[in-house]
């Protein structure tokens, strides 16, 4: 079945540092790749998405790039801020009748430390 | 245009109680899916839904979970007789007709004591 793995953390990084979180995937067909963030308390909030391969997803500074030879999607931030401490969750669409039922991996806990 | 809304956002039950979890979706949005999450896991598929139909459920425990999405109201997903196990946070997504990306409900906490 599809499933998504993801770099277990937490990950803790001092500002301006560069963040990678990888994310790899194993799914039938074509799947469309997800970052969901959820700060504290909080549902999740869509960070990005690609729907094919070499698409690159970017927002609020994050980008991830769909590469399908190597099934990842692998987020990368050039440098964060203590406001993006937070859960980052990678996920795929599972294609439950051609809509968005999603896979997720089990998050990557980001804390950056002033 | 509001966000997808999950009521309420805590809820305590005693075992054996039953857990009723509402969410509203998107406005426009015809497709509802249900998720659960663990302590320090991630989400995990339970059902997908549109009106008055389940699409698949086959992330649904066996036995005292449903869910429903009627015509007219929220998706109400259900868990009779509690169990401790059970304490999670449910969260509740939306999606329009055409796949575009899921949009999340704040979640219901739900404790079972």
């Amino acid at each position: 079945g599809d499933s998504v793995t993801q770099m277990e953390g937490p990950v803790t990084l001092s500002e301006e540092a560069f963040l990678t979180i990888n994310c790899t995937y194993t799914a039938t067909g074509y799947p469309s790749l997800f970052w969901y963030v959820q700060y504290p308390g909080e549902g999740l909030q869509l960070l990005l998405k690609a729907t094919k391969a070499d698409d690159k997803g970017s927002n609020k500074g994050f980008e991830a790039t769909y590469r399908k030879e190597t099934t990842s999607f692998h987020l990368e931030k050039g440098s964060v801020q203590v406001s993006d401490s937070a859960v980052y969750f990678c996920a795929l669409s599972a294609a439950r009748g051609g809509a968005d039922g999603l896979t997720f991996g089990k998050g990557t806990h980001l804390i950056i430390q002033p | 245009n509001a966000g997808v809304m999950q009521n309420p956002r805590h809820l305590v039950r005693r075992r054996g109680q039953e857990a009723r979890l509402r969410c509203s979706p998107m406005k426009g949005h015809s497709h509802v899916y249900w998720y659960r999450q663990l302590p320090e896991e991630g989400l995990k598929f339970m059902v997908y839904l549109q009106k008055e139909n389940i699409i698949d459920e086959s992330g649904m425990p066996k036995e005292r979970f449903s869910a429903e999405f009627p015509k007219e109201g929220p998706s109400i997903l259900r868990i009779q007789q509690v169990v401790r196990g059970d304490s999670a946070a449910y969260f509740c997504a939306s999606s329009p007709p055409r796949p575009a990306g899921a949009f999340f409900g704040q979640g219901t906490r739900l404790t079972v004591v």
